[in-house]
Parts: C-alpha cells; sequence; structure tokens
C-alpha cells in the first residue's frame, strides 16, 4: 500500500516571492509520482510526473520538482510565484509495478497575495 | 469532445433517493477511474475499470454505492439511498492505460445530500 504526505495544508505567499510545496510518500514498491492542481470548481490538472531518469522534473506554468529516493519525497518548487497561481495542490503516487491507482496527499492550498 | 466530460457539474438529493452520475471519458481511453473527493481533502480511490471490466472496486464505501460501464466508453456511479456523509465531489479520471499515462479528470459532479 502506498501513502501520501502533505504537511503543509496552507501555504501564503507574496507575488513573485519562490514557494516550495512538501510532499514525501511511503511505498513497499517503486512508484511513479505526480504533481496536480486544482482550480477552484474545477477537475484536476497534471502538472508534471516523474517517471524514470532525471530527478529533477519541468512541468507546466513554471513549476518543477525533484525526485529524492532516499527521503522518500517529491516536493514542488517555483521561483517565482503569481496571483494565478493560487489554487489547490495534490502530489499523488502509483506503483510502477502493476495497477493504475493513484493515492492522493490531502493538498496544499497556495495563496498569494499581492 | 477533447477532455473528460461528467454530468450533471451539481445534483442536490434528499436522503434516501437514489442518483447517478455520468462520465464520458477520452475517446480511446481504456482506463477509468471514479474518486470521492470531500470538502478540503484530497480525492479517495473507488473504483476502477479497463475496458468495460471492473477490475477494483475496493473503494467503494458500501454496498448502496454501484458503478458500471457496459460497453466500455461511458461509465455511470449510482448511488443508492442516498446518506448526508455522500456528499462530496465526485471525479472521473480516464488514462489510455501504458505504464505511467497520467490520469486526466473531469470537473466533477458536486452531490449535496439533504
Amino acid at each position: 500500500a502506498q501513502s501520501v504526505t502533505q504537511l503543509d495544508s496552507q501555504v501564503p505567499v507574496f507575488e513573485e516571492a519562490p514557494v516550495e510545496l512538501r510532499c514525501n510518500y511511503s511505498s513497499s514498491v517503486s512508484v511513479y509520482l505526480f504533481w496536480y492542481v486544482q482550480y477552484p470548481n474545477q477537475g484536476l490538472q497534471l502538472l508534471l510526473k516523474y517517471l524514470s531518469g532525471s530527478t529533477l522534473v519541468k512541468g507546466i506554468n513554471g513549476f518543477e520538482a525533484e525526485f529524492n529516493k532516499s527521503q522518500t519525497s517529491f516536493h514542488l518548487r517555483k521561483p517565482s510565484v503569481h496571483i494565478s497561481d493560487t489554487a489547490e495542490y495534490f502530489c499523488a503516487v502509483r506503483p510502477n509495478n502493476a495497477g493504475n491507482m493513484l493515492t492522493f496527499g490531502g493538498g496544499t492550498r497556495l495563496m498569494v497575495k499581492p | 469532445g477533447a477532455g473528460v466530460s461528467q454530468s450533471p457539474r451539481y445534483k442536490v438529493a434528499k436522503r434516501g433517493q437514489d442518483v447517478a452520475l455520468r462520465c464520458d471519458p477520452i475517446s480511446g481511453h481504456v482506463s477509468l477511474f471514479w474518486y470521492q473527493q470531500a470538502l478540503g481533502q484530497g480525492p479517495e480511490f473507488l473504483t476502477y475499470f479497463q475496458n468495460e471490466a471492473q477490475l477494483d472496486k475496493s473503494g467503494l464505501p458500501s454496498d448502496r454505492f454501484f458503478a458500471e460501464r457496459p460497453e466500455g466508453s461511458v461509465s455511470t456511479l449510482k448511488i443508492q439511498r442516498t446518506q448526508q456523509e455522500d456528499s462530496a465531489v465526485y471525479l472521473c479520471a480516464s488514462s489510455s492505460g501504458g505504464q505511467g499515462s497520467p490520469l486526466h479528470f473531469g470537473n466533477g459532479t458536486r452531490l449535496t445530500v439533504t
């Protein structure tokens, strides 16, 4: 079984400041890792994914994430946030040996202030 | 259409009523998932189809919940004798089924049981 922990339920930040949203996971098998963003009253949109290879993954809207196997982390970063980045962000894992089910963390609400 | 389509977008049901929620996946996607998202939480897995076969229904919370995908395309999630604790957003997602292929989510159906 897998589990995902997003330690910060809310992250307030000023516009143009850098931000890091933390994600740690637990799994008995190797996993694929994903970050999704959810805007109000909408479904989830894929930001980026890690399958294999380079541990630094770049996604849409200027976001990037780094996979750290020893720390079982997959933190999301952006060097300079915009007001439009205000949304809920979800980290998710999926076993890479079989099955397709995504397990999500509880989410982090990013609040960008002017 | 280009994305996953869910209907209705909003549903209000009186306690004890039956409801049916529809999902139209992306054309050609073999995998289809249903998730339940309570207010302020991450999505929780309900069930998974590969084509018309329901391969995993371990997340369905009770026998009042039933899902089908008879022709391997459109899926319906049915909830019988709705209870207040069923109030949530129900998300449908589809994927091509390839290893590491991301899930594409619909905008969800917000169910409110009064």
